[in-house]
């Protein structure tokens, strides 16, 4: 049982590139997050999607777009990189309606824009 | 408007005692889940524990109990025993509805020290 896969682990990118960092879980669930990580600014949501089809925006959206693709799918993509979204991305997934109400996270991609 | 606030940025704690961690939030749903996260140095995202907003029963997860304060909108993490592997941080989250739309949010985080 994977859970949550997000693929790359880590990425270096120049200023200006784009590049899709890929989410896909296995547990059926509904839900399905993006958030970044910084020191000292805990997990911000970037974008999030409560059933496929459907995508709204969290707390910090500019310079991001998302795709549900379908149910198992979450893809979350940089169109021009810029030096402030260096920073570590997580995505999670959950179904609140279930016996378990948390919300389980991949392991994170570590994106460096130079 | 913040809906988590957690003012503790860093705590210290001696090897076997406890140690409470503070998380305030902030909703006007009546329906909401609150839920705490262990971030290690390893990075990985670890569930502790859950209090639903309906529960009357304050949460318990081995050494991890939820102090759930519903009128004072706080669910602060109590941890027994304080453990050297207990040392990362933690965060704590909050599941509500906007806009018709379930999604989680989270505090800025706390690192526990455990020293020996």
């Amino acid at each position: 049982n994977a859970g949550v896969t997000q693929t790359p682990k880590f990425q270096v990118l120049k200023t200006g590139q784009s590049m899709t960092l890929q989410c896909a879980q296995d547990m059926n669930h509904n839900s399905m997050y993006w958030y970044r990580q910084d020191p000292g600014m805990g997990l911000r949501l970037i974008y999030y999607s409560a059933s496929e089809g459907t995508t709204d925006k969290g707390e910090v959206p500019n310079g991001y777009n998302v795709s549900r693709l379908n149910k198992r799918e979450f893809s979350l993509r940089l169109e021009s990189a810029a030096p402030s979204q260096t920073s570590v991305y997580f995505c999670a997934s959950s179904e609140p309606g279930q016996g378990s109400p948390e919300a389980f996270f991949g392991q994170g991609t570590r994106l460096t824009v130079v | 408007a913040q809906k988590i606030t957690q003012t503790q940025p860093g705590m210290f704690v001696q090897e076997k005692e406890a140690v409470t961690l503070d998380c305030t939030y902030d909703t006007s749903d009546q329906s909401y889940g609150l839920f705490w996260y262990k971030q290690p140095s390893s990075g990985e995202m670890i569930f502790l524990i859950y209090q639903g907003s309906y529960d009357e029963q304050n949460a318990t997860e081995g050494r991890y109990s939820l102090n759930f304060q519903k009128a004072r909108k706080s669910a602060n993490l109590v941890i027994s025993a304080s453990q050297l592997g207990d040392s990362a941080m933690y965060f704590c989250a909050m599941r509500d509805i906007e806009g018709g739309s379930e999604k989680l949010v989270f505090g800025k985080g706390t690192k526990l020290t455990v020293n020996p």
